[in-house]
């Protein structure tokens, strides 16, 4: 069974900074590897995925994703306040994504 | 953007009642998905559905649940009877394609709480 790890559970930075959050995972067939973003009390929302080892930026987001290390992250450039919220990190196959249990960032002004 | 609406928000009910979360996904997506999250731990994977079909579902799934999506209307989780385990938030969600060709659409939750 897929084994999904977050770190850090929670991250505090000043507005400006950059932030980075990292995602382990247990299953090399893994296929799929996307960052979701939920405020409170609100739906999951996905902020971006990538599909093969490499590096996808968006804005200021950018996803590296090394599939040999069974790894990937997500770094927010100039973070925001905006950006506090949960950040989930989602792998697996085709029809069943396995869910991290999340990093609490707070950004503060 | 997409929204996935899940009805109800919250509900009380007591242990061996029957309930039924409604969700009513994104009206050109394909596939669909339950997931349950206890308060303080990870979003786990229960069932998914495709073309009228359970494809796969987790050890969570217990005989106790079913899904169905009758007549393309709401996408439906039944527990009956209910347990005091099954209190949780229960996500919905969809997608257009598989999960590696598009991103899932969540809905904002169904929370659970068997008394």
């Amino acid at each position: 069974q897929q084994k999904v790890q977050q770190s850090p559970e929670s991250l505090i930075v000043p507005e400006g900074a950059m932030t980075s959050l990292n995602c382990t995972f247990s299953d090399s067939a893994s296929q799929y590897f996307a960052w979701y973003r939920q405020h409170s009390g609100k739906a999951p929302k996905a902020l971006m995925s990538i599909f093969s080892n490499g590096e996808k930026e968006e804005g200021r987001f950018t996803i590296h994703l090394n599939k040999a290390s069974l790894h990937f992250s997500l770094h927010i450039r100039d973070s925001q306040p905006s950006d506090s919220a949960l950040y989930l990190c989602a792998t697996g196959g085709n029809y069943k994504p396995t869910f991290g249990k999340g990093t609490s960032l707070v950004v503060h002004p | 953007g997409p929204k996935v609406l899940q009805i109800p928000s919250h509900q009380i009910i007591d242990m061996g009642q029957m309930v039924t979360l409604n969700c009513d996904p994104v009206s050109n997506h394909l596939y669909f998905y339950w997931y349950k999250q206890i308060l303080g731990q990870q979003m786990e994977f229960l069932v998914n559905f495709y073309n009228g079909k359970v494809m796969e579902k987790s050890k969570l799934f217990k005989d106790q649940f079913s899904v169905e999506r009758p007549d393309g209307s709401y996408f439906t989780l039944k527990i009956q009877p209910t347990a005091l385990e099954d209190s949780a938030v229960y996500f919905c969600a969809s997608s257009l394609g598989a999960a590696n060709t598009g991103q899932l659409y969540f809905g904002e939750g169904s929370k659970l709480t068997v008394l």
